[in-house]
């Protein structure tokens, strides 16, 4: 592994199912995120972790939560997906100075 | 609230031209400004970041960019783009000094380079 992989690449899910993006990364970065791309709209962020142990919401929370039970990982959980979660999803991390983030390759991800 | 403002959603250009992406952003702090390049189908790549010092930021790629705290700008230039640059391009800040340390991004340039 090489800076930030996530898993899966990309998932057709129908309404109402759970799913869980997984992003692991080997940077040992104590700062995680997660963000979603949308045309037009840029990166916005869902949920962030400062270090292990710790999450935070960011501007676009509603139906996701997140879980940092260790360094390297940084789980996304959508527990009842809806069409409006259809986006890209992109990881990244940083070191704790934010001085910059890496990312992820996404999960392109369609609710039907 | 800090804001970051991309002024144009695409930019076409010819092979060869000179370009120049602009961004603007908003924030009563101090700001760390990054420009980061997204190639068809792939993540985000950092082309360069500015922390302090020179104003004048050089990146990989040719790109350069220039902060301008009175004006509260960052824009991305190359003096000659290819057919490679062909890519969406986003201008990010990251307010120094608090506890937040994600990015807050701008809507993204599309920079389609023409033969």
């Amino acid at each position: 592994i090489a800076g930030i992989t996530q898993a899966p690449t990309s998932q057709i899910l129908a309404a109402g199912r759970r799913m869980t993006l997984r992003c692991t990364q080997d940077m040992r970065h104590n700062a995680m995120y997660w963000y979603r791309q949308d045309l037009g709209l840029g990166l916005r962020l869902i949920h962030y972790s400062n270090t292990a142990g710790t999450t935070g919401k960011g501007e676009v929370p509603d139906g996701y939560s997140v879980s940092r039970a260790n360094t390297d990982d940084f789980p996304l959980t959508l527990a009842s997906a809806v069409p409006s979660q259809t986006s890209v999803y992109f990881c990244a991390s940083s070191d704790s100075q934010g001085r910059e983030q890496f990312f992820g390759p996404g999960t392109r991800l369609t609710v039907l | 609230a800090q804001s970051v403002t991309q002024l144009d959603s695409q930019v076409p250009v010819f092979e060869e031209a000179p370009v120049e992406l602009r961004c603007n952003y908003s924030s009563s702090v101090s700001v760390y400004l990054f420009w980061y390049v997204q190639y068809p189908n792939q993540g985000l790549q950092l082309l360069l970041k500015y922390l302090s010092g020179s104003t004048l930021v050089k990146g990989i790629n040719g790109f350069e960019a220039e902060f301008n705290k009175s004006q509260t700008s960052f824009h991305l230039r190359k003096p000659s783009v290819h057919i490679s640059d062909t890519a969406e391009y986003f201008c990010a800040i990251h307010i120094r000094n608090t506890g937040r340390r994600a990015l807050t991004f701008g809507s993204g340039t599309r920079l389609q380079v023409q033969p």
